[in-house]
């Protein structure tokens, strides 16, 4: 398997834009999470699913952000507009659930908003 | 909801000293813990956990030790190398599947 897979790698756009970030867990897990990463807050857990279906989006900080996950091997996080605070490294990570706590993170889209 | 708190954010180290870095946390349900590392540009990977049942875990140059009691649990770092300079994030679980993370301490290891 080659791991979770997120693409871009790096996006740069301007405020406003609209910025699409996607997904692809490994196969097999159930559960799918997406965080931010930012020097001043670390890494904050954005909103996470578990069999494709949303569970928790408390993380997610204005209705700038939304997530889906329209099948077990893709999900997308959508910000819209997008704001210069928004620069960030957005992971994607999975997991196992159930038995496996361990997360398998993706290499990450560092976000650039101008 | 869990709370965790790490320290220090900052660590320096010479080449072949120990390292301790240490985290806090707040909910007593929680049972799982793990350590995940990240190298500069890199994703984090988990490095060792550790459950509320074991006192202490061990896997070559690194170690996990947990007091339950006290609610803190700490990665130690012996014979330390350039190669272990990266952020260490820490990580409590408390009955759920979601990991509540530490905000990381940044290890220096000077040659």
């Amino acid at each position: 398997d080659a791991g979770v897979i997120q693409s871009p790698r790096h996006e740069v756009t301007e405020m406003g834009q609209e910025v699409t970030l996607r997904c692809k867990p490994i196969s097999g897990h159930d559960y799918l999470f997406w965080y931010r990463q930012t020097m001043m807050r670390g890494l904050e857990l954005l909103i996470y699913f578990n069999n494709n279906v949303p569970i928790d989006d408390s993380g997610m900080p204005e209705d700038r952000f939304s997530a889906k996950m329209p099948n077990a091997s893709f999900s997308t996080l959508k910000i819209q507009p997008s704001e210069p605070r928004d620069s960030a490294v957005y992971f994607c990570a999975s997991s196992l659930g159930a038995t496996n706590e361990k997360l398998f993170f993706g290499s990450g889209t560092q976000l650039s908003v101008l | 909801g869990e709370n965790v708190e790490q320290h220090p954010s900052t660590l320096s180290v010479q080449e072949g000293d120990s390292a301790v870095i240490k985290c806090t946390y707040s909910d007593s349900a929680s049972n799982y813990f793990p350590w995940y590392k990240q190298e500069l540009g890199k994703r984090p990977q988990l490095i060792i956990d550790i459950r509320s049942n074991v006192g202490e875990k061990k896997d070559q140059r690194i170690a996990v030790t947990l007091n339950k009691t006290a609610k803190h649990f700490s990665l130690h770092i012996t014979e330390t190398q350039p190669e272990d300079s990266a952020v260490y994030f820490c990580a409590a679980r408390e009955g759920s599947y979601i990991p509540t993370f530490g905000r990381g301490t940044s290890l220096i290891v000077h040659p």
